[in-house]
């Protein structure tokens, strides 16, 4: 699978956008964007993922450039408990080994 | 559901002991992984399993590990003897199907001595 670009961590503001980015330039075809986030102490948790088009849910909204080497992950209103890595992950079609990097360690500031 | 249900929570033991991990997933799924997670490595896949077959056990770190899934509801990880280089969080996961997102337990912290 595609390996996945993040910044190691980043701060955002409580009550603002955060706007999370992923660089995947040697995506192929086949291959999904899925995020995750992983709270401290717990789980990994699902976030979201998408192919081509923009996915939007009740976490969040993923935003995948048209030439798909790019996507950027949004939390419409982030919140203290949305302090978490994030991790982006490319995955073809069929493939269960779900390969997380280091992820992007995400403050939310008040 | 109660989701994946990983026990014990936290486990310390002296270097050459036996230890078990234990997982349950959530009913009705049929894939089911385990993952090791280290300050040094990051989340590793270890093995997953398929309808109660292992499918890939590739990033079994030796012979020391071995896991099995007796039944749909069940499924053990075991360390025999450990070390105190696999102190570590290990956590249990399952998925409704190939492609499906991962629900993953909470995880068991090992602390070998």
């Amino acid at each position: 699978d595609a390996k996945t670009t993040q910044p190691p961590s980043m701060d955002c503001a409580e009550g603002r956008a955060a706007n999370l980015p992923c660089n995947h330039s040697t995506i192929s075809g086949n291959e999904y964007v899925y995020w995750y986030r992983q709270i401290h102490s717990q789980g990994p948790q699902y976030i979201i993922h998408g192919l081509k088009n923009n996915e939007t849910n009740e976490m969040a909204s993923l935003i995948i450039t048209e030439d798909r080497k790019s996507s950027t992950l949004i939390l419409p209103h982030a919140t203290l408990r949305d302090t978490a890595v994030y991790y982006c992950i490319v995955r073809s079609y069929g493939n269960n080994r779900l390969a997380f990097g280091k992820g992007n360690q995400v403050v939310v500031i008040p | 559901d109660a989701g994946v249900i990983q026990s014990p929570r936290h486990e310390v033991t002296e270097m050459g002991q036996e230890v078990t991990l234990r997982c349950k997933p959530i009913s009705g799924h049929d894939y089911l992984f385990w993952y090791r997670q280290t300050m040094m490595r990051g989340l590793e896949l270890l093995i997953y399993f398929n309808n109660n077959v292992p499918i890939d056990d590739s990033g079994m770190p030796e012979d020391r590990f071995s896991a099995k899934m007796p039944n749909a509801s069940f499924s053990t990880l075991k360390i025999q003897p450990s070390e105190p280089r696999d102190s570590a969080v290990y956590f249990c996961a399952s998925s409704g199907g190939t492609n499906e997102k991962l629900f993953f337990g909470s995880g068991t912290q090992l602390s070998v001595l």
